[in-house]
Parts: structure tokens; sequence; C-alpha cells
């Protein structure tokens, strides 16, 4: 069946230092979507890529999508204690819609 | 827009009870999800509607759980009979297009 991996599970950096996340999928995807979710609240949507090799930004985050549409990267740059949070790829391959198991964000002030 | 509203908040109930969630879409969207989030096994899709039509129930755990979703601004997550181990928060969340809006969940306790 689909599986995505999604790697670390936990990071932990100092405010001002950067994070990435990466998502990595078995099989040739149609879309990815990536989310947020604040400590006890719910996933909020960022963005979704969709092209091979696309590349978006908002602010301080960059989310890049493979050649090969197999896997994918979301990069703050300069964190924030807002960022705080638990970062989650979601994937849609040809039958199933699935989340990774989500990269936990600390930060220390 | 009040966004994605789901009842309860908070469900605590005994070990053989019905336990009934629900949910009200944004008005509008075509597509509605229900996830199911533990620190084991993270968030999982149970079921999803489109147009009021369940498209996948792959993810439904057993008979215990069924979904509903008589019209476009009402659905159901019903599980009969409960037990500890569906001890959960239960996200319901819609679309149209692109972006899934979640709700603020409800948090199950089975005892």
């Amino acid at each position: 069946g689909q599986q995505v991996m999604q790697i670390p599970q936990y990071q932990h950096v100092q405010e001002g230092e950067d994070f990435t996340t990466y998502c990595n999928s078995s099989t040739t995807l149609s879309n990815i979507q990536w989310y947020k979710q604040r400590p006890g609240g719910h996933p909020v949507f960022l963005i979704q890529l969709v092209k091979s090799g696309e590349v978006k930004k908002q602010k301080r985050l960059t989310f890049q999508f493979g050649e090969a549409k197999k896997n994918s990267s979301l990069h703050i740059t300069a964190t924030q204690t807002t960022d705080v949070g638990t970062y989650f790829c979601r994937i849609q391959g040809a039958q199933k819609l699935v989340f990774g198991q989500g990269t936990r964000l600390t930060i220390n002030p | 827009d009040a966004g994605v509203i789901q009842s309860p908040r908070h469900e605590v109930t005994e070990m053989g009870q019905e336990v009934t969630l629900r949910c009200k879409p944004i008005s509008g969207h075509d597509y509605l999800f229900w996830y199911r989030q533990t620190m084991m096994r993270g968030l999982e899709l149970l079921i999803y509607f489109n147009n009021n039509v369940p498209i996948d129930d792959s993810g439904m755990p057993e008979d215990r759980f069924s979904a509903k979703m008589p019209n476009a601004s009402f659905s159901t997550l019903k599980i009969q009979p409960s037990e500890p181990r569906d001890s959960a928060v239960y996200f319901c969340a819609s679309s149209f297009g692109t972006a899934s809006t979640f709700g603020s969940g409800t948090r199950l306790t089975v005892v």
C-alpha cells in the first residue's frame, strides 16, 4: 500500500537556526501537501505541490517537490518561536491519502 | 465563516457504549474527511466523502465504526460498541479544491 516516511521525528533547534523536514514516498505521487499543527491544536494547511521539481516559498518557508515526484522537503530559515509545532506531509498517490508521521519542532529561545 | 465545526469537543464514555461524533463542514466544500490521531499511529484517514458519497472507507478500523453524510452540511462518525483503544482525537476536515480545513477535533476517552 501507499507508504510515506517523514524524517526526522523530532528536531530541537536554537532560535535563529534553520530547520528541514523530509517526506519520502515509495511510489510516484500526484501531489503532496504540507500542514502545521501547533501543540493542542489542529492541522493547518500550508501548501500543495503538484509539479515535478516545484519550489514554492512562503516568507521563511521553502517547499520543494522532487524531480521524480517521490519526495519533498520543507525548510524553515532562521526559526522563530512561532514556528514550534509538528509539520506533516500528506501524500496522494493512485489510491490513497496518507499523512506522514510528522516532525515535531521545538525551539530554544 | 465559522470554519469546520465539530461536537462535542470532549467525550468520556464507558467501554461498550455508543459514541456519535458530529461535524458541520464549511458551506460549499464538496469533500469531507474523518481522521483519527493518536501518539502511536499518528494521523490516520478513516473515511472521506465527495458530494455526500463515501469514496474511500478503507481506513475505517472495523465494523464497529460507521460514518454517514446525509446532506452537504452534516456528517456523523459512530462507534458502537466503543473500546478503550478507540481513545484518540478525531478530526473532521472539509475541502473544495486544494486545501483541507480541519475542525478543532473531538477528544474521545473510553474508560
